[in-house]
């Protein structure tokens, strides 16, 4: 099975303060992961992928595969981090490529000023 | 090219109609997807295109939907006589096939709503 769980549907946090939305995923292959984030009335945008292991937006995320998870860390929010994210899956399997995204549910995150 | 477009943006029909979304990939890219999410889901798969060849549906494709991707380059959405489970928006993506091909890019989503 293909799953991906993002445990928190809400996160809040005040300006400055370190910022960590869990995902935990289910895969029986070599997993990509990913992490998409939606903006208000904007449309979804992939921010990290694990395999660039780039930093995006001040934001990162590290895949460890003993633990299936991919949580995206910030150490600083900012008030305009506020969006819905999205961590998401797919990759290589027994018999092919894998190439549909499985979604979480997304965390929406609040940063306060 | 603005990336991934779709049309309409909304879609507000009566229960019993049929409904026709259209999807225009980024220009390069061989891959189509389509998604459909509800309120409180993420986007869930609904089938995926490579030039003209759909490879992969899921279950939640039902025989009332049905996709096309002619020439391989935009992509149609039916859905026949639509029901009010119906409602949701339906999101295009595509990728691109060199070096794995596997981050999509989405569109800004038909919002349907079914009365």
């Amino acid at each position: 099975a293909q799953r991906v769980t993002q445990p928190e549907k809400l996160l809040s946090v005040f300006k400055g303060a370190p910022v960590e939305l869990k995902c935990n995923y289910s895969y029986s292959g070599s997993p990509e992961l990913f992490w998409y984030v939606q903006y208000s009335r904007q449309r979804l945008q992939l921010l990290l992928r694990h395999i660039s292991r780039e930093s995006i937006k001040g934001f990162t995320a590290d895949l460890n595969k003993g633990e299936t998870s991919f949580h995206l860390k910030k150490p600083f929010a900012q008030e305009e981090d506020s969006a819905m994210y999205y961590c998401a899956l797919s990759g290589l399997r027994y018999g092919g490529s894998n190439y549909k995204l499985t979604f979480g549910k997304g965390t929406l995150l609040t940063v306060n000023p | 090219d603005t990336g991934v477009s779709q049309d309409p943006r909304h879609k507000i029909t009566k229960r019993g109609q049929n409904v026709t979304f259209r999807c225009d990939p980024i220009s390069e890219h061989n891959r189509l997807y389509w998604y459909r999410q509800t309120l409180g889901q993420g986007p869930e798969f609904l089938t995926y295109f490579q030039n003209e060849a759909q490879l992969e549906k899921s279950r939640l494709l039902s025989d009332r939907f049905s996709a096309e991707r002619p020439k391989g380059s935009f992509s149609t959405l039916e859905i026949q006589r639509t029901e009010q489970g119906d409602s949701a928006m339906y999101l295009c993506a595509s990728s691109l096939s060199r070096w794995g091909g596997y981050e999509q890019y989405f569109g800004p989503g038909t919002r349907l709503t079914v009365t």
